[in-house]
């Protein structure tokens, strides 16, 4: 089953505006990754937030994590077209004696010049 | 720079056939994952590898089988391939321990099952 979820699952937005993509999981976390995938190729780690920290930037990328209410926001502030990828988030948890990276739908983010 | 290279981007293949999925990593990482991608599913964990020879189901690991005789490869082996199991293949490391990190991906292997 899925941890993560995330939404929406469809954005379309033009450069220079910013984009917010939230996810939402079920259980508890180590640490909450977000990853970019251009089309047709593999995953790219952006950014990874620790279950003890509420906020983190990394560039133009800003990741927030409430572990009250089990969900984390990515923003990409002052989009570009080369920003237009899909982005999903991934929860860390322990389970059966190992740590285990699970994924979420991902959000298709389309960004027009 | 570190590298995750899966042997093949394209395979066609008819079913029942055998299929291998190779993965080699160049960071001598401790742990390894194959994960299929679908459309609205995301990422799906099939097996993961934390040492060599050892293997853990992920959450889908029906028909598939692995195999990790070296630190640096690990394999995706389709016993009888079906049409089902057409979809993105990917392969991913990262270092062990508990201080548990980022994932590298390779590049992907898409297979089509006929």
């Amino acid at each position: 089953s899925q941890q993560g979820e995330e939404d929406p699952q469809a954005l379309s937005i033009q450069e220079g505006e910013n984009a917010t993509m939230n996810c939402s999981y079920k259980t508890s976390i180590n640490n909450l990754q977000w990853y970019r995938q251009n089309s047709g190729r593999g995953l790219v780690h952006l950014i990874l937030i620790r279950s003890n920290e509420r906020e983190k930037h990394s560039g133009r990328l800003r990741v927030t994590l409430d572990t009250s209410k089990k969900s984390s926001s990515l923003l990409i502030t002052a989009s570009r077209a080369a920003d237009t990828a899909s982005y999903f988030c991934a929860t860390d948890r322990w389970g059966g004696g190992y740590n285990k990276l699970i994924f979420g739908a991902g959000t298709r983010l389309a960004v027009h010049p | 720079d570190v590298k995750v290279t899966q042997s093949s981007r394209y395979l066609v293949k008819r079913t029942g056939e055998k299929v291998f999925l190779e993965c080699v990593q160049d960071m001598d990482h401790e742990n390894m994952f194959w994960y299929r991608q679908d459309p609205g599913l995301g990422l799906r964990l099939i097996y993961f590898s934390y040492d060599v020879k050892m293997k853990e189901k992920g959450d889908i690991p029906e028909g598939y089988s692995v195999s990790r005789e070296k630190k640096e490869r690990f394999s995706l082996i389709l016993e009888s391939a079906s049409t089902n199991q057409t979809s993105m293949y990917l392969c991913a490391s990262r270092r062990g321990g508990t201080n548990t990190g980022e994932l590298f991906f390779g590049e992907g292997s898409r297979l089509t099952v006929l």
